[in-house]
């Protein structure tokens, strides 16, 4: 089954710290993986966009990892500011002609001051 | 000011009533989708549209149904035989095939009283 985990839930950090969010997939074939910020009440934003032979990529403060061996992703924020305050969404696009968006629960992060 | 629009940003429905979302762009892409989004729960296709005149259904089609009458405009009705309408509803567009970016409107509340 096509299915898209990430971790943690849900994370506070204390403003300027880093942290990164964890993404896993069993979805095949596999076409590209991206992440999105969604602030509450908000629709998602993209942040990064990857296919299969890119292992990083980076949006500023954000730095995407892909390893497609593993089937693993990571978020990277470094030097957090409040406005990072958001749910960051994992997809996975499936390949072979349906493009079909597979949806993670997303991460919940919390910055404090 | 390029963009997709979703509206309203809130809306109630009485039980038993069907309610129409609206969702225009104006970035001439040719795919709209339109997604459910529930608490603790990953983005859920309901329809989706690669061409004028032509949609899909995704993965909880029932209860709800889609026209595609103009490039521009892709409105999702919520019938009253949708049993649990109460969500938040996001409408995406994008160019067309796996590796575009979808692009997200800020999505539309709806709550059944």
């Amino acid at each position: 089954k096509n299915q898209v985990e990430q971790s943690p839930q849900s994370l506070i950090i204390l403003e300027g710290k880093n942290c990164t969010l964890q993404c896993n997939y069993t979805v095949s074939p596999f076409s590209n993986l991206r992440w999105y910020k969604q602030d509450t009440g908000r629709g998602p934003v993209s942040l990064t966009i990857m296919t299969f032979s890119e292992n990083t990529k980076s949006n500023g403060r954000y730095t995407a990892t892909l390893d497609a061996d593993t089937k693993q992703s990571s978020l990277h924020i470094t030097a957090s500011q409040l406005s990072d305050s958001a749910s960051y969404i994992c997809v996975v696009v499936g390949g072979s002609g349906t493009y079909k968006y597979i949806f993670g629960t997303g991460t919940r992060l919390k910055v404090l001051a | 000011d390029g963009g997709i629009t979703q509206s309203p940003k809130y809306l109630f429905r009485k039980e038993g009533q069907n309610v129409t979302l609206s969702c225009e762009q104006n970035l001439n892409h040719d795919a709209m989708y339109w997604y459910r989004q529930d608490p603790g729960q990953g983005l859920r296709l309901i329809y989706y549209s690669q061409i004028v005149n032509d949609f899909q259904k995704g993965d909880i089609a029932e209860g709800y149904s889609v026209s595609r009458e103009k490039k521009e405009s892709f409105p999702l009705t919520v019938t009253s035989a949708q049993k649990n309408p109460t969500a938040f509803y996001l409408c995406a567009s994008s160019k067309g095939g796996a590796g575009t970016e979808a692009f997200f409107g800020q999505g539309t509340r709806l709550t059944v009283v």
